[in-house]
Parts: structure tokens; C-alpha cells; sequence
């Protein structure tokens, strides 16, 4: 099993330029999550998806758009890309029955100029 | 808001000595806590997970010691190595509504291990 795979690794914008961040599981896991992480941050949840066919935002969704494509793939769209997102994103996946842990994917490094 | 915060940012340890790493977590109401390691340039990974009905939890080099009274939840490594240095990082369930299940996760404490 390869885990949570995310795609590209590293990404550099400009400002206003539009992009998707590609996320996909094979543990046939239920959930799954987008986080960005700040220097000197925590994580910090973007947007989530319970179930296959279901979304909903987190804590810092402004700016940013999910789709959950089927139950392995979950991608985060960036529409206009602004400086304020530069970040690592992580997206994570979650069996959801009778486990809290998330299973973290490598990150993609963003830099938007 | 919730909040789970350290009280460290930063730790540095002798190798083979002990560390403590220690966490604040401000909702009485959750009922699972979590601790992830996360080494430069990677994702963080699952060290050891504790519930609210629980006190401690043991695992290989690893325990975590959970204070519901004062709200605080500690890891401690025994007989820290270079591998260990990392940042870690907690983690509480956010037990309400539909966000059941979603992390909050604290700032972080960077460990770094002398040898």
C-alpha cells in the first residue's frame, strides 16, 4: 500500500494563477482532510469530507474549493492563488469507524509570489 | 474557540536522557487525544493515542500521561535518540457535531537531541 500520495511536491505561482492540489488514499479509508501548515503553526484544517459525496469547510476554507471525487481521491483547488497561501498542505485520510487517527500524506510545498 | 497549546515551542535533550513534552487542552468535553511526530520535510505520524477514560498509556520508548482534572496531557520519550528530534505535535478530538472526528491540533514542540 503506498498510504496517502499527494501530488505535485512542490509548486510555485503567481499571484492570481489557478492550480489543484491532487490527493489520493488506497487504504479505503472514509474521510478525509486538507490542512495547511505555517511556519511556527499547528495544523490547520482547510475543508473535510466525511463520506464519499459529502464536503464541509474547516477552520480556514476561504480561498479554496474540495472536491471528493470518488472515495480514494479528495483535491484541493486554489481558483486565484494570493501570497497569504503560500504553505505545506498535508492531506490526510481516516478509516472513520472506531478510529480517530488520521493517516498524513508527504505535503506539497506552495509558494504563490 | 478550542485550543490545544504547549507550553515548551522548543526542547532540547542529551541523548538517553528522558523527555517530557508537554500539552494544554482547553475543551473538557473531548474524549481522545493524539500525539504525531513530524520530521523536516515530511508528514507527521502516529506515536500514540490516548482516550478520555484513561490515565496513561504505555507504548514502545513512549508514554503518555493524561490529566483531566488540569486539562493537560504529556509525552514522554525514554532514553532519547537523534531520531527522535522532530517537532511534536498533540492532538484532541473535536467531539461536537458533525466535525466529530476532526483533529485540533496544537502549535508544536521541537525536540532536538544533543549527542
Amino acid at each position: 500500500n503506498a498510504g496517502v500520495t499527494q501530488t505535485p511536491k512542490f509548486q510555485v505561482l503567481k499571484t492570481g494563477q489557478s492550480m489543484t492540489l491532487q490527493c489520493a488514499q488506497d487504504m479505503n479509508h472514509n474521510s478525509m482532510y486538507w490542512y495547511r501548515q505555517d511556519p511556527g503553526m499547528g495544523l490547520r484544517l482547510i475543508y473535510y469530507s466525511a463520506s464519499e459525496g459529502t464536503t464541509d469547510k474547516g477552520e480556514v476554507p476561504n480561498g479554496y474549493n474540495v472536491s471528493r471525487l470518488n472515495k480514494r481521491e479528495f483535491s484541493l483547488r486554489l481558483e486565484s492563488a494570493a501570497p497569504s497561501q503560500t504553505s505545506v498542505y498535508f492531506c490526510a485520510s481516516r478509516p472513520s469507524q472506531g478510529s480517530h487517527e488520521q493517516f498524513f500524506g508527504p505535503g506539497t510545498r506552495l509558494t504563490v509570489l | 474557540g478550542e485550543s490545544v497549546g504547549l507550553h515548551l515551542p522548543t526542547l532540547s535533550v542529551q541523548e538517553g536522557d528522558n523527555s517530557i513534552i508537554n500539552c494544554a487542552y482547553s475543551n473538557s468535553a473531548s474524549d481522545y487525544f493524539i500525539w504525531y511526530k513530524q520530521e523536516s520535510g515530511k508528514g507527521p505520524q502516529f506515536i500514540i493515542d490516548i482516550r478520555s477514560n484513561m490515565d496513561k498509556r504505555q507504548g514502545q520508548r513512549v508514554t503518555v500521561l493524561l490529566n483531566k482534572t488540569v486539562k493537560h496531557l504529556s509525552l514522554q520519550i525514554a532514553a532519547t535518540q537523534p531520531g527522535d528530534s522532530a517537532v511534536y505535535f498533540c492532538a484532541e478530538n473535536a467531539a461536537y457535531g458533525g466535525s466529530q472526528g476532526n483533529l485540533i491540533f496544537g502549535k508544536g514542540t521541537k525536540l532536538s537531541v544533543k549527542p
